[in-house]
């Protein structure tokens, strides 16, 4: 089965750091560019971050420039997203999802930034 | 960043209605657009892809057009389970963007 499987999310504190996970499996993970989306509690979908299929160009959105970092282990067929100086407005549901059309998508991962 | 705008932002039918949502792009994407539905709790599903593109799986009373910057999402007859919300996805130009959503609920 084509399957996604986010991991790492939790409870911090503004200006923490938390890394996710992403585990791919029943594809060839290293085929395929890759990003993470989120989803606010009662808000709309929004990518924050795209990789390409070798790791060697990334893409963000403003508002986690310079704090957020997307990358890859293609032979541990895994993505992740490290978050560092996490604010309140960060607090979503984190999903990993496959290729430029999201035609695969992970369970999600809730991430939580309160004092 | 591309801008996506979706109208309506939410619509009341009944079992059995067509139902047009629309999506519109703040600039040419060509036909790199795609649909997904949502339910509460759930991970987005995806529906199509390449702005016609039926995913596998996806019952064919989903269908899609457009191409440029004005597309819709057409569902033939809609049935219980199609309540839900829908987004669509520019994948053209980084950062990808999403439309705003538009929830259906049964009238």
């Amino acid at each position: 089965d084509v399957q996604l499987v986010d991991s790492g999310g939790g409870l911090v504190q503004p200006g923490g750091s938390l890394r996710l996970s992403c585990a791919a499996s029943g594809f060839t993970f290293s085929n395929f560019r890759m990003s993470w989306v989120r989803q606010a509690p009662g808000k709309g979908l929004e990518c924050v971050a795209t990789i390409k299929q070798d790791g060697g160009e990334k893409f963000y959105v403003d508002s986690v420039k310079g704090r957020f970092t997307i990358s890859r282990d293609n032979a541990k067929n895994s993505l992740f997203l490290q978050m560092n100086s996490l604010r309140a407005e960060d607090t979503a549901v984190y999903y990993c999802a496959r290729g430029g059309a999201f035609e695969i998508w992970g369970q999600g991962t809730m991430v939580t930034v309160s004092s | 960043d591309i801008q996506m705008t979706q109208s309506p932002s939410s619509l009341s039918a009944y079992v059995g209605d067509r139902v047009t949502i629309t999506c519109r792009a703040s600039q040419g994407i060509s036909n790199y657009l795609a649909w997904f539905q949502q339910k509460p709790g759930k991970a987005p599903k995806s529906l199509i892809y390449g702005a016609s593109n039926l995913q596998s799986g996806v019952p064919s009373k989903f269908s899609g057009s457009g191409s440029g910057t004005d597309f819709t999402l057409t569902i033939s007859s809609l049935q219980p389970e199609d309540f839900a919300t829908y987004y669509c996805q520019q994948y053209n130009t980084y950062p990808f963007t999403f439309g705003g959503g538009t929830k259906v609920e049964i009238k």
